[in-house]
């Protein structure tokens, strides 16, 4: 009963060619969070949107652009992606804001490579 | 400094081990705090919530210290399944939106 799910698991796109990732949710949660995570690395947040409201991290490159047009499916845009941006891009989901102690629900990720 | 910091090992242990992972975090007015289990390749799973009286669940007991400002992870009789990355999160209190994930500790059981 897969409850976060991500498609593709593995994509692969040419260097500069935009590449779109999904992400579906079935909890009917209210924030939905998108996550890169490099090899040995920490998860690092790019952006979340708590309902429709979106939150850009500061350093989020522009190249990454997101889209939830509904509470169940969130996008992630790269549009030019570079070598440097492959890596795993893990989606999230909570119920309402962690500061409730609720619960972070990952997919089980899309690994991206750039040739 | 990085504001969730971990030893990322690798903890190469036997079987039926007890063996301990710390975390330090450097913003004090954190307010929740978490261990994740990452396996390869996988996605990061919730493992325990972090409590200030402290908390047990099976072979796993997570404790947290305010004034020094770190979380453990205590795993007995460890197991070849334990084998992983486990990542301590820390709420970050000017977004309650956001985790902090540390770089996460290996561990290895061997038979």
């Amino acid at each position: 009963d897969a409850m976060v799910i991500q498609n593709p698991r593995y994509q692969v796109t040419q260097f500069g060619k935009p590449v779109t990732l999904s992400c579906s949710q079935t909890l009917n949660h209210n924030v939905m969070y998108w996550y890169q995570q490099k090899s040995s690395q920490a998860p690092k947040l790019l952006f979340h949107y708590y309902d429709k409201d979106f939150n850009n991290e500061a350093d989020t490159p522009d190249n990454f652009q997101s889209r939830r047009p509904n509470t169940s499916f969130c996008f992630l845009d790269i549009r030019s992606p570079g070598l440097g941006d492959a890596a795993m891009y893990l989606c999230a989901t909570s119920r309402e804001p962690l500061g409730s102690r609720n619960e972070q629900y990952f997919g089980p990720g899309t690994r991206l490579t750039v040739t | 400094r990085k504001e969730v910091e971990q030893d990322p090992g690798p903890f190469n242990v036997p079987e039926g081990a007890t063996v301990a992972f710390n975390c330090t975090y450097s913003n004090s007015a954190s307010q929740s705090f978490f261990w994740y289990r990452q396996d390869c390749r996988k996605e990061p799973k919730l493992l325990m919530s972090v409590y200030s009286s402290g908390n047990e669940d099976g072979r796993f007991t997570a404790q947290l210290n305010r004034a020094s400002q770190y979380i453990s992870l205590l795993i007995r009789d460890s197991k070849l399944s334990d084998s992983a990355t486990y990542l301590c999160v820390v709420n970050q209190m000017d977004s309650s939106y956001k985790l902090i994930f540390g770089s996460g500790t290996r561990l290895l059981v061997r038979p």
